[in-house]
């Protein structure tokens, strides 16, 4: 069974706007969390990581929200562009060892 | 500037077939990972290398076997390939320092197919 859940394989939204990508998790052991982004025929890269500690990182466009207590995590992209149009992966560590979600397929349209 | 170097990046094989996947990283990393990415099941951790000397399995190590062979390189084998392991297989690094803020490091990937 999947620790780390994305419901949303997909998301479409229009240049300029917000992009919400939601993350769950199921183990409250996690303490660390990142989102990769990964662009096809490529490895996915490190984009932005939250601790436990905090409910917020930011960096540039890109912001991260942790609610622990839900075991819910987002991403916002704001403003999206269409460069960011590829697949982000939630990921959590758990002492090196890192779970993945399935993924959600970001689509900035011009 | 190499970062984490997978080779090959694509392979075909026929069911029964045995292949070795490579993976090396030149930035001194201690941990070193072996995923598989699957349509609708994400990257899913095969087996993995805490330090140079130490293997162990992640959530789908079965017809997967591994090798530390020093701190730079960490290859994966299929011995008889099945059409299940069609996938494109990741491998990536860490500090592996047990330092909270740990990342991964991917190579580009290796597109396996098994007819």
């Amino acid at each position: 069974d999947q620790q780390v859940k994305q419901n949303s394989p997909s998301l479409s939204v229009q240049e300029g706007r917000i992009s919400i990508l939601n993350c769950d998790y199921t183990n409250s052991m996690f303490d660390y969390f990142l989102w990769y982004k990964k662009y096809p025929a490529e490895g996915p890269t490190f984009l932005i990581s939250i601790s436990s500690i905090k409910d917020k990182n930011e960096d540039g466009r890109f912001t991260v929200f942790l609610n622990k207590s839900a075991k819910h995590l987002s991403l916002h992209i704001v403003p999206s562009q269409p460069g960011d149009s590829a697949v982000y992966f939630c990921a959590a560590n758990n002492f090196n060892k890192f779970y993945f979600g399935s993924g959600t397929k970001l689509n900035v349209k011009p | 500037n190499a970062g984490v170097t997978q080779t090959p990046k694509f392979q075909v094989l026929k069911t029964g077939q045995s292949m070795t996947l490579q993976c090396a990283q030149d930035m001194n990393h201690n941990s070193m990972y072996w995923y598989r990415q699957d349509p609708g099941m994400g990257l899913r951790l095969i087996y993995y290398s805490a330090s140079e000397g130490t293997t162990d399995k992640g959530e789908v190590p079965n017809g997967y076997n591994v090798s530390r062979l020093n701190k730079r390189e960490f290859s994966l084998r299929l011995e008889s390939a099945a059409p299940s392991q069609t996938s494109v297989y990741f491998c990536a690094s860490s500090e592996g320092q047990g330092g909270w803020d740990e990342k991964l490091f991917f190579g580009s990937g290796t597109q396996l197919s098994v007819l």
